[in-house]
This record gives C-alpha cells, sequence and structure tokens, in this order.
C-alpha cells in the first residue's frame, strides 16, 4: 500500500496567522493524465471528513480561497493563508492513485 | 445536492455479519462511484471499499475475503457486508460518493455521509 505520512501531528495556530501541513507519499501520486491524485479533507470536532482540495491544488466548492493545495509526486502541502478559528479539527490527507486508497494519519490544528 | 445516509445495527456480535446501507438522496446513482470508508476511535481513516454504478467493485485487499458491496439503484442505496467481524471492525462507518473528474478515473470522496458507530461485543 502507498503509505502517506503527514507532518506535524500537531499544529497550534494563531487566528490571523499562516499555517502549513506537509503531506508526503511512499510512490509518486502523478498519473500520466498530468494530474496529482492527492486530496486533503478537514474533520471538524464531531462531523464526517469535508474535501477541501482535490487532485492536488483544486478547491472544492465552498472552501474558502484561504486554503491552498500545492505539490507534485510525493511532497505535497495544504497551507492556509490566514487561520480562522473555525478551521480547527483533523486535516488528512489521501492518495487515490492506486488500490486501496490511503490516508495519512492526520494532523490536529488548534487554536 | 447529492446528501448520504448511513444505517444499519450499532452492534454486532463476533463472528457474525455486519450490514450497514448506505441511502443516497438529491440526485442520480448513475456514473458514479459510491465508497464505504471506516475510522476506529481514535485513529486514522480507513477506505473500506467501493462499486461503481456499473457494477465494477473494489475492495480493500486486507478486507477483500470477508467483504461484499452490493449496489441497488431502484432504491437509491448501496450496502456493505462485513462477515465473521471482530474487535477491531469496531469502527465509524462512512458511505461517500467518490467522484471521478478526470476520464471517469475515481478521485476524491465528496460528499460523505454522517457516519454510523459499529461496536463489535459480545
Amino acid at each position: 500500500d502507498v503509505v502517506m505520512t503527514q507532518s506535524p501531528l500537531s499544529l497550534p495556530v494563531t487566528p490571523g496567522e499562516p499555517a502549513s501541513i506537509s503531506c508526503r507519499s511512499s510512490e509518486s501520486l502523478l498519473h500520466s493524465n498530468g494530474y496529482n491524485y492527492l486530496d486533503w479533507y478537514l474533520q471538524k470536532p464531531g462531523q464526517s471528513p469535508q474535501l477541501l482540495i482535490s487532485l492536488g491544488s483544486n478547491r472544492a466548492s465552498g472552501v474558502p480561497d484561504r486554503f491552498s493545495g500545492s505539490g507534485s509526486g510525493t511532497d505535497f502541502t495544504l497551507k492556509i493563508s490566514r487561520v480562522e478559528a473555525e478551521d480547527v479539527g483533523l486535516y488528512y490527507c489521501m492518495q487515490g492513485l492506486k488500490n486501496p486508497v490511503t490516508f495519512g494519519g492526520g494532523t490536529k490544528v488548534e487554536i | 445536492q447529492v446528501q448520504l445516509q448511513e444505517s444499519g445495527p450499532g452492534l454486532a456480535k463476533p463472528s457474525e455479519t455486519l450490514s450497514l446501507t448506505c441511502t443516497v438522496s438529491g440526485g442520480l446513482m448513475s456514473n458514479s462511484y459510491w465508497a464505504w470508508i471506516r475510522q476506529p476511535a481514535g485513529k486514522a481513516l480507513e477506505f473500506v471499499g467501493r462499486i461503481h454504478s456499473t457494477g465494477s467493485i473494489n475492495y480493500n485487499p486486507s478486507l477483500k475475503s470477508r467483504l461484499t458491496v452490493s449496489l441497488d439503484t431502484s432504491k437509491n442505496q448501496f450496502s456493505l457486508n462485513l462477515k465473521s467481524v471482530t474487535a477491531a471492525d469496531t469502527a465509524v462507518y462512512y458511505c461517500a460518493r467518490q467522484r471521478a473528474q478526470i476520464a471517469a478515473r475515481p478521485d476524491c470522496f465528496d460528499p460523505w455521509g454522517q457516519g454510523i458507530l459499529v461496536t463489535v461485543s459480545s
């Protein structure tokens, strides 16, 4: 299976300040079609995960533009330009290139 | 707007079969992938399996020998059956649509159901 490694495990943040989460995969997630099959999800406390970013850098509908995804191959980053209180929760990266789909262990973002 | 809702028993006995159903509302099930993902308490998410509206299926190899995922488009539902369960199968089970944005190749999960806690215990 493709192993997804996130860092840090825990990220204290300050409202209004930027934040960044790293995700590294054990194999390249770049498909021959030119897209990276890497997604980012946020699981707010007591809720199911919600899609933030798909295919490496495509912001999902309704996701604020303070969230951005970048990277290619095996190294990816989720950035929050200015953290808001509502952004707290568990962030997961996920690879969808190879079966089985695998998730990172999660990064807990807290104020 | 597509919405998903899991249903089924919240408790299963060891060695028995865990059966869950996901009901899809607000859209058709055609031309889409439908998936199950689970999350043991305090642990990360684990892909269980998925089925396409055409009947094509992919299972997590770690569960393949015990798992059946099926689809009933007439009821707008898909189901999971996991046999011979143990305490290790205790988790919140989510159903989700897996989108295929590029050339019908599955990619992200969106949306997700609210999840259902299944406990395996005698």
